[in-house]
């Protein structure tokens, strides 16, 4: 079965320092991989994707992510957040030509002065 | 702007009713989903339809239904057979199976 881990609930970080949130997908065919970011109360905004080619996408406010199809991971990685980067981050699998999207749980980022 | 747009963003209900949920896209997807937001537990798909007339039980579709009788809308309702319906719903759309999900905003349920 399909389905998506985030391994942290939780990460708090110092502002300026580096941070990484860790995402393993489970799949025997190839899928598209995602990050959203949510803030309190909304909806949910695509940090960036990958469909195919380069294994490191970059996405917006200075987010990038690396595609590892052998460990199966999707790690979303920023060099250094701010304040406003404090929000929950969801790693998300789409299947190819399928309509189901899997969501992991979610890891919430706590940046802190 | 395309978007989606989900209406009211809080709603509140006494316990036994039926309530029903606005979704709206003008982004011309065939694909749209509900999904259930609790605290801790990430999203949860209720109800998703490829087409106009055609809709798919999610994992936890019980106590809930929709209907998609144009492309446009997709609206959720939250049955008196829903158990614990107090959560934070959200819908999206995509083009099917090839793109990323567009979300709405959300509504805020609270059931008292």
């Amino acid at each position: 079965a399909q389905s998506v881990t985030q391994l942290d609930s939780q990460v708090p970080v110092f502002e300026e320092a580096p941070v990484e949130l860790r995402c393993n997908y489970s799949s025997s065919v190839s899928v598209y991989l995602f990050w959203y970011v949510q803030y309190p109360n909304q909806g949910l905004q695509l940090l960036l994707k990958y469909l195919s080619g380069s294994t490191l996408v970059k996405g917006i406010n200075g987010f990038e992510a690396e595609f590892n199809k052998s460990q199966t991971s999707f790690h979303l990685r920023k060099p250094s957040v701010h304040i406003s980067d404090t929000a929950e981050y969801f790693c998300a699998a789409l299947k190819y030509n399928f309509n189901k999207f899997y969501f992991g749980s979610g890891t919430k980022l706590n940046v802190k002065p | 702007d395309g978007g989606i747009t989900q209406s009211p963003k809080y709603l509140f209900r006494k316990e036994g009713q039926n309530v029903t949920l606005s979704c709206e896209q003008n982004l011309n997807h065939d694909a749209m989903y509900w999904y259930r937001q609790d605290p801790g537990q990430g999203l949860r798909l209720i109800y998703y339809s490829q087409i106009v007339n055609d809709f798919q039980k999610g994992d936890i579709a019980e106590g809930y239904s929709v209907s998609r009788e144009k492309k446009e809308s997709f609206p959720l309702t939250v049955t008196s057979a829903q158990k614990n319906p107090t959560a934070f719903y959200l819908c999206a759309s995509s083009i099917e199976g090839v793109t990323e999900a567009f979300f709405g905003q959300g509504t805020r349920l609270t059931v008292v």
